[in-house]
């Protein structure tokens, strides 16, 4: 079957780093893509990774291993506006996304 | 000026009722989805729909129907509504297969079925 596996909570204070990973298994495998959505609100895009290395946006960078059936989302300078649920999504042939089961990301101060 | 609109935001009804959920996107784009979200959180594909055809239909039960008039508009319609569909909708929007295939998701529909 297809499945994306993410742990199901992270805490952290704020100004600290953290790694979300996610490790996939799916046919027909495109990209990994991460969203971000807050309590009561849509998910929204993030990054995308097609290829294998780090791409980086602001705060936030992503990372693919293919070979590895692996990636990350890496937060960094945490803010308390980070604190929501993360999910890694896989690009299907045909554009559908497959998520994980996310991440919740609590920030304190 | 909102990119995808969906309505109603709140939806509480008895089981066994008809209702639909519309959705609309302004982005232009050719493909537009449907997505379950669970009480867990699991976000879970529906249906796809790229220029008015359906291209994913995954295994959802014929209670659902979705109907696209045309490339802007994707609609949800469910049949005798049980407590199970209970959940959070979500239309989204992408240009459809692309470099990344961003999606744009609505704000979503939160479904009780009493």
């Amino acid at each position: 079957g297809q499945s994306l596996e993410q742990p199901s909570e992270v805490t952290a204070v704020e100004g600290a780093i953290v790694q979300i990973n996610c490790t996939y298994q799916t046919s027909g495998f495109y990209g990994l893509s991460w969203y971000q959505q807050h309590d009561g609100g849509a998910p929204t895009f993030l990054s995308y990774n097609a290829l294998d290395g780090l791409e980086e946006t602001g705060r936030f960078s992503s990372f693919l291993s293919r070979s590895d059936s692996y990636g990350y989302l890496l937060l960094q300078e945490l803010q308390m506006k980070d604190s929501a649920s993360y999910f890694c999504a896989s690009n299907q042939a045909g554009t559908a996304l497959i998520f994980g089961k996310g991440t919740t990301l609590s920030v304190s101060s | 000026d909102t990119a995808v609109s969906q309505t109603p935001k709140y939806l509480v009804t008895q089981m066994g009722n008809d209702k639909s959920i519309k959705c609309e996107q302004n982005l232009g784009h050719d493909t537009m989805y449907w997505y379950k979200q669970d009480s867990k959180k699991f976000l879970k594909i529906m249906f796809s729909y790229n220029n008015k055809e359906l291209i994913i239909n995954e295994t959802v039960p014929n209670r659902f129907s979705p109907k696209s008039p045309d490339k802007a508009h994707l609609n949800l319609h469910i049949n005798s509504l049980e407590l199970g569909d209970s959940a959070v909708y979500f239309c989204a929007s992408s240009p459809g297969t692309g470099s990344n295939n961003e999606q744009f998701f609505g704000p979503g529909t939160r479904l009780t079925v009493l």
